[in-house]
């Protein structure tokens, strides 16, 4: 399975502030998917953001962006303006785009988004 | 309103007593799966199904059983369940590889 890392298990931002949250992958396939989900203290699973790999135009959702570099297997979030209902955990997930795989979610273990007044 | 329903959100059971946890989606979507959640871990994937009657094994399967007799449903079936089963258990749908996953509420469960 493919490995996805978060390398910052928690960070901090101050409101209207800009966070990035980092991603990396490892991966030997050429066609897959990336996702940013969010889960606040309800649990819920939130979807944020999504990016094709085959895409090079990074993905923009409101005040949140990626910044996706294929070469470099990296897959960043950025949050603008920061606001308190951003405090949640956030994932990055990788989807093959190939059906053996099930195309089952690898997830990062996640980074904890605390958001200060 | 489009959605995957999971039952119960919580459960406190003991050691070997066989449980159930259920999962519809309404959306008809061919493909759903099962994820346990644990601290410092993330998600994992523990069975999924791409249509009824295929199923087959994620990363983490061991001590789980699930079917697929209608496209609605995918139960997740702990026979025996232990300790380590203890964990917050996701069940998700999708259309297909492309689209998002659609994640039910979430089931926190307890062995004792």
């Amino acid at each position: 399975a493919q490995t996805v890392t978060q390398s910052q298990p928690e960070m901090s931002v101050q409101e209207a502030e800009t966070v990035t949250l980092s991603c990396t992958y490892d991966t030997s396939e050429s066609d897959y998917y990336l996702f940013w989900y969010k889960q606040p203290p309800s649990r819920q699973m939130i979807l944020v953001i999504r990016q094709e790999a085959y895409k090079q135009q990074n993905a923009t959702e409101n005040r949140f962006s990626v910044n996706f570099q294929k070469a470099a297997k990296s897959f960043s979030l950025k949050i603008s303006d920061s606001q308190l209902g951003d405090a949640a955990m956030y994932f990055c997930a990788y989807r093959s785009a190939y059906s053996n795989s099930g195309y089952a979610l690898n997830f990062g273990k996640g980074t904890s988004l605390l958001v200060t007044p | 309103e489009a959605q995957v329903t999971q039952n119960p959100r919580y459960l406190i059971t003991v050691t070997g007593k066989k449980l159930t946890v259920t999962c519809s989606q309404n959306m008809n979507h061919e493909y759903m799966s099962w994820y346990r959640q644990d601290p410092g871990l993330g998600l994992r994937q523990i069975y999924y199904s791409m249509n009824v009657e295929v199923t087959d094994k994620g990363d983490v399967p061991e001590g789980y059983k699930v079917s697929r007799k209608e496209k609605r449903n995918f139960p997740l079936i702990l026979e025996s369940p232990s300790p380590n089963q203890t964990s917050l258990y996701f069940c998700a749908s999708s259309l297909g590889m492309n689209t998002e996953a659609f994640f039910g509420q979430g089931t926190r469960l307890t062995v004792v």
